[in-house]
């Protein structure tokens, strides 16, 4: 199975930029998304990678590198609302599934 | 904008009984799914549904846990004999196409079990 890595919080300032790192063991590599779940609430879809690059979304980019294992998410111009876990899941299909599996997520915080 | 529904938004339960949540997903979509999330732990895959049967299980989906689409718009979680660990928000999910794509799957909001 994967083994996901995320740092457990991070705390940034209002408008400034903001990186979160995942880092993956799969032997099957075959994409990686990232969700964003405010606290009692559901996950939201933000961002999808499988081939190594970056992908850019208004304020949100994701960046992956598949021979180092390594995604990040990249969050500008932070706004208060952004404060939420961000969760990283990948998908391994070396052992026939499809579903990707979650990391623990990072809690971020948002401070004025 | 279409949406998951899940019903009840809290379950509480005593240990040992039934309990069933219930997931209305986005109606065009193909393919179902059950997470569970224990307060402060990482979400965790249950199980998928397609075409009325599992496709794909976790070793969390025990015999305790069934699956059902009664219908042409509910999709429902059983657990026969709740234990104090079930207690979790499980989190219904559903997506137009094949997990294996890269169509991302929509959550519900939520339904928050609480064994006693």
């Amino acid at each position: 199975g994967q083994n996901i890595d995320q740092p457990t919080e991070m705390t940034a300032t209002e408008g400034a930029i903001v990186q979160i790192n995942c880092t993956y063991q799969t032997s099957g590599f075959n994409g990686l998304f990232w969700y964003q779940q405010h606290a009692g609430e559901a996950p939201t879809f933000l961002s999808y990678n499988v081939l190594d690059g970056l992908e850019e979304k208004g304020r949100f980019s994701s960046f992956l590198s598949r021979s180092k294992g390594y995604s990040y998410l990249l969050l500008k111009e932070l706004q208060m609302k952004d404060s939420a876990s961000y969760l990283c899941a990948v998908r391994d299909a070396s052992g026939g599934s499809y579903i990707p599996t979650f990391g623990r997520g990072t809690s971020l915080i948002v401070h004025p | 904008e279409p949406e998951v529904t899940q019903t009840p938004s809290h379950q509480v339960t005593q240990m040992g009984q039934e309990v069933i949540l219930r997931c209305v997903p986005i109606s065009n979509h193909l393919y179902f799914y059950w997470y569970r999330q224990i307060l402060g732990q990482k979400v965790e895959f249950l199980v998928s549904f397609y075409n009325n049967e599992i496709s794909e299980k976790s070793e969390i989906f025990d015999d305790q846990f069934s699956v059902e689409r009664p219908d042409g718009s509910n999709f429902t979680l059983k657990i026969r004999s709740t234990k104090l660990e079930d207690s979790a928000m499980y989190f219904c999910a559903s997506s137009e196409e094949h997990p294996y794509s890269n169509q991302p799957q929509h959550f519900g909001d939520g339904t928050r079990l609480s064994i006693l």
